[in-house]
């Protein structure tokens, strides 16, 4: 199985920062068709996940480009510009090339 | 407007089975796949099996043994049953289905949570 880690596991930071959390995954996610398939969600307490970036880099339709993916291979990033309060929650990124489908750990959000 | 219902029997005995029904609204099960992906209470997610829009079915390995998923098209609905539950299987369970073909998982229900108790 992919195993994908997640750092950090908690993220303080101030209103209006960047923030920036890594996904790293045991093999590559490049598929044999030449996509990578690796998407980012955010969870908000009490909430289903939302999805924010898919195939690394594509921001989901509404997302705003404070959120920004990047990434290949084995290494990804999600980046936060000017951090607002309705970012904070719990952030998973998702590996979708091998099954089965393997979530990282997760990465708190909160305020500083 | 794409919609996902769980629904399930919010707590099971342990060695019992569980049975969760998926209701969609929206679209048919006959153009998109739907996966079972599972978070047990504070902790993370892990993804369970998809069926397939053909009907076919893809599971996690972890769970092949005692996981089944099927659907009905025609009453818009996608069932997960799982066997033996124990304690540890205490969790949220959602369905979730993709947006443009490429295991986005941009659509998830609210979940169900089920609780694994005597």
């Amino acid at each position: 199985d992919a195993v994908m880690t997640q750092t950090p596991l908690s993220l303080p930071v101030s209103l209006g920062d960047q923030a920036s959390i890594s996904c790293r995954s045991s093999q590559s996610l490049e598929n044999s068709n030449g996509n990578t398939y690796l998407n980012w969600y955010l969870q908000k307490p009490g909430q289903s996940p939302q999805l924010l970036i898919y195939r690394v880099s594509n921001r989901f339709s509404g997302v705003l480009d404070r959120f920004s993916g990047s990434g290949s291979g084995t290494d990804f990033t999600l980046k936060i510009s000017r951090v607002e309060a309705e970012d904070l929650g719990v952030y998973f990124c998702l590996q979708v090339t091998h099954v089965p489908y393997t979530f990282g750990g997760g990465t708190k959000l909160e305020i500083k | 407007q794409v919609q996902l219902k769980e629904s399930g029997p919010g707590l099971v005995a342990p060695s019992q089975s569980l049975s969760i029904t998926c209701t969609v609204s929206g679209f048919s099960l006959t153009s998109y796949d739907i996966s079972w992906i599972r978070q047990p209470p504070g902790k993370g997610l892990e993804w369970l099996g998809v069926i397939w829009t053909g009907g076919g079915t893809n599971y996690n390995s972890a769970f092949m043994s005692r996981l089944s998923i099927s659907k009905d098209n025609s009453k818009s609905q996608v069932f997960l049953k799982m066997n033996s539950l124990q304690t540890d299987d205490t969790a949220i369970y959602y369905c979730v289905r993709d947006h443009y073909g490429s295991r986005e998982f941009a659509y998830w229900g609210q979940g169900t949570l089920v609780t694994v108790s005597a």
